[in-house]
């Protein structure tokens, strides 16, 4: 199958830092990418839909200055957390259609000091 | 966006057959059913899809009734290493975000 990477697999960064986090289709082109939350115990909540070429489109709730994306290639979505506080501490993951499926990247452990 | 409903949590025991159902009511014509398995602090793999019937692979069953409100995913034999977070979702092909339920937590005890 399709194999989406995530980079890097884990960060730890001072409060007030930006992050950014990189998210790849390896062996195929992908217009569109997601971007997905985790916290612990719970479920992965859809952040954005990143989109090649144009504007992310973004979930109610979720900070467009915050969380910038950007979709420069059809094989790279890039995520940065902005201004990162302890509370964006999470499991960011991201995802790539290719035919009839979705392929998820193995996420990224984001620590917020 | 369909709604999906699946049990919060299931036991079983190595070598038994695990079925979660998951009820998805409001699923649109254009709507597949697709399985998802998550280990902790991983990326979810997708296990198996279909429309309508039965679907079958290598690792699991996949049955849906000819209304197509609820589905269930057969696990023949789980191992201990079955153990994970099972999510239904009901998805529209091409592009299409994906919402994702609570999923089930599926305990594979010795």
């Amino acid at each position: 199958g399709a194999v989406v990477s995530q980079h890097p697999s884990w960060v730890i960064c001072k409060s007030g830092t930006s992050v950014k986090i990189e998210c790849r289709s390896l062996d195929f082109q992908a217009t569109t990418m997601f971007w997905y939350r985790q916290f612990p115990k719970q479920s992965l909540m859809l952040m954005a839909t990143s989109n090649e070429g144009s504007k992310a489109t973004y979930e109610q709730g979720v900070e467009k200055d915050k969380f910038l994306i950007n979709h420069a290639s059809l094989t790279l979505s890039t995520l940065t957390v902005t201004s990162a506080h302890p509370e964006d501490s999470s499991f960011y993951i991201c995802s790539a259609e290719s035919g009839d499926e979705q392929f998820f990247g193995p996420g990224t452990r984001l620590t917020v000091l | 966006l369909a709604k999906t409903t699946q049990p919060i949590s299931m036991d079983s025991y190595e070598g038994q057959e695990v079925n979660i159902t998951c009820s998805h009511n409001n699923i649109a014509t254009n709507d597949y059913i697709t399985w998802y398995q998550q280990f902790p602090s991983q990326g979810p793999r997708f296990i198996i899809q279909g429309y309508k019937t039965k679907v079958t692979n290598e690792v699991a069953s996949l049955f849906i009734p000819a209304d197509r409100k609820s589905s269930t995913l057969s696990l023949p034999r789980v191992s201990l290493s079955d153990t994970a977070v099972y999510y239904c979702l009901v998805v529209v092909s091409g592009g299409f975000k994906t919402i994702f339920g609570a999923g089930t937590r599926l305990f594979v005890k010795a």
